[in-house]
């Protein structure tokens, strides 16, 4: 495996499930990220973190919950999700001052 | 007021065109510029990287950035179908990858 991975690609959820999804990086980053990007609007920084300490969270709500149990796995935790939270979730790493990779993404859909 | 405007597309141009892609931005903070392609069902990949204003070249690429008139172009020469993606610009006030402020992407179809 190289770069970024995200697994589930496709997500389909009712509001009260509860799933992850999980990313992991191969490129030896110390900066972990996720993204929210939904149509025509623009990409959405929701938490990031840097040697598996998270340093920013934008405001997200609770029912999203971040996991990093080393630089190389991120998780994202989701439960009593709305229709609203459905878009493409995407995983990327860094170097904390460096260009962003990202995963192909989990296409996540709220029922 | 968006940080990054651009606009959304979308946009459809025969083969062998010349591509103009702008964004503009209103924080005059922002010294980093970078345009990302992302094509369908992937996730963006850097593709121009500049610093202040001025011009950079990359093959069939230009990526252009005035900070008088706070505007930022990518110009694609003989334009291929393999070019067809969405196209995202995003800026910054530092190198910080968390700081990238990104605009909403245009879709461009290129036709052969």
């Amino acid at each position: 495996e190289t770069g970024v991975t995200q697994t589930p690609r496709h997500l389909v959820m009712g509001m009260t499930n509860k799933k992850s999804l999980k990313c992991e990086q191969h490129l030896g980053h110390n900066a972990m990220y996720w993204y929210k990007q939904s149509a025509k609007k623009p990409l959405e920084l929701m938490f990031v973190y840097n040697f598996k300490e998270q340093t920013e969270n934008n405001s997200v709500p609770s029912r999203f919950s971040p996991e990093c149990p080393n630089s190389s796995h991120l998780f994202l935790h989701l439960h009593t999700l709305q229709p609203e939270d459905s878009a493409l979730y995407l995983c990327a790493s860094s170097q904390y001052t460096g260009e962003l990779f990202f995963g192909e993404g989990s296409r996540l859909t709220v029922l | 007021q968006k940080e990054v405007e651009q606009d959304p597309g979308p946009l459809s141009v025969p083969e062998g065109a010349i591509v103009s892609l702008n964004c503009t931005y209103s924080n005059s903070a922002f010294q980093y510029f970078m345009w990302y392609r992302q094509y369908s069902r992937k996730g963006p990949e850097l593709l121009m990287y500049t610093y202040s204003s001025g011009n950079k070249e990359d093959g069939r690429f230009t990526a252009q950035v005035d900070k008088s008139s706070k505007y930022i172009s990518l110009f694609i020469r003989d334009s291929q179908p393999s070019d067809s993606a969405t196209y995202l610009c995003a800026s910054s006030p530092g190198g910080s990858a968390r700081q990238l402020t990104f605009g909403s992407g245009t879709q461009l179809t290129v036709l052969p």
